[in-house]
């Protein structure tokens, strides 16, 4: 029973760099989310999907940051020219029922 | 303006006494409420949750109370293990499935035995 999986782990990156997160969710789980977590905070919702669409795209900080799931399964979190300021744990969870949501391990972001 | 808060920082508790972790919110549309744990260099575990029309809910060891009118949950860990030492955080969700969750910023209890 595979839980919601994220590669990398760890992404360091310099200033001005392009990133891709992916996110792997828990089979047959319907609804993707994406959030971001700074040190000393709770999660904060960056983005939300059911299926292959954006429902809820309203958290994203501004257009550097895009997310697509083209096949209503694996989600890719992309963000262009980093910025210190987006250094962050994001994490992925996935959800059958849009209440309880099932997190991945996360991916640490450090820009240099 | 946070939504849920979580005013303790921090908690520490004898093993095998009673941990209660208390969190605040502030929008009345929310409906559900769920409790997730969370280790370092891991993600949020999902514990336990309540939807707005009960008071409680227990599960094991872990009971959560719900006060509407206070706008006030807490989770109750008894006895409480030094394997429960972790970061504990509220989260709340509106009345529409697949909304996103709000969190707290987090309460870290320590467990001593």
């Amino acid at each position: 029973g595979a839980g919601v999986s994220q590669t990398p782990s760890n992404k360091v990156t310099e200033k001005g760099k392009y990133v891709e997160l992916r996110c792997d969710p828990i089979s047959g789980h319907t609804a993707l989310y994406w959030y971001r977590q700074s040190l000393g905070q709770g999660p904060e919702f960056l983005i939300y999907f059911q299926g292959t669409g954006a429902a809820d795209d309203s958290g994203l900080p501004n257009d550097r940051f895009f997310a697509v799931r083209p096949e209503g399964s694996v989600s890719t979190l992309k963000i262009q020219r980093t910025e210190r300021g987006d250094s962050a744990v994001y994490l992925c969870a996935s959800s059958q029922t849009g209440n309880e949501q099932f997190f991945g391990p996360g991916t640490r972001l450090t820009v240099l | 303006d946070q939504q849920v808060k979580q005013n303790s920082p921090s908690l520490s508790v004898q093993e095998g006494r009673i941990s209660i972790l208390n969190c605040d919110y502030t929008n009345s549309m929310f409906d559900y409420f769920l409790w997730y744990k969370k280790y370092p260099a891991e993600g949020p575990t999902f514990l336990i949750s309540i939807s707005s029309i009960k008071d409680k809910n227990e599960d094991g060891r872990f009971t959560v109370f719900l006060n509407k009118s206070a706008k006030h949950l807490s989770l109750h860990i008894v006895p409480s293990q030094p394997g429960d030492s972790a970061v504990y955080f509220c989260a709340a969700i509106g009345n529409q499935a697949g909304t996103a969750l709000i969190f707290g910023k987090g309460t870290t209890l320590s467990v001593s035995s």
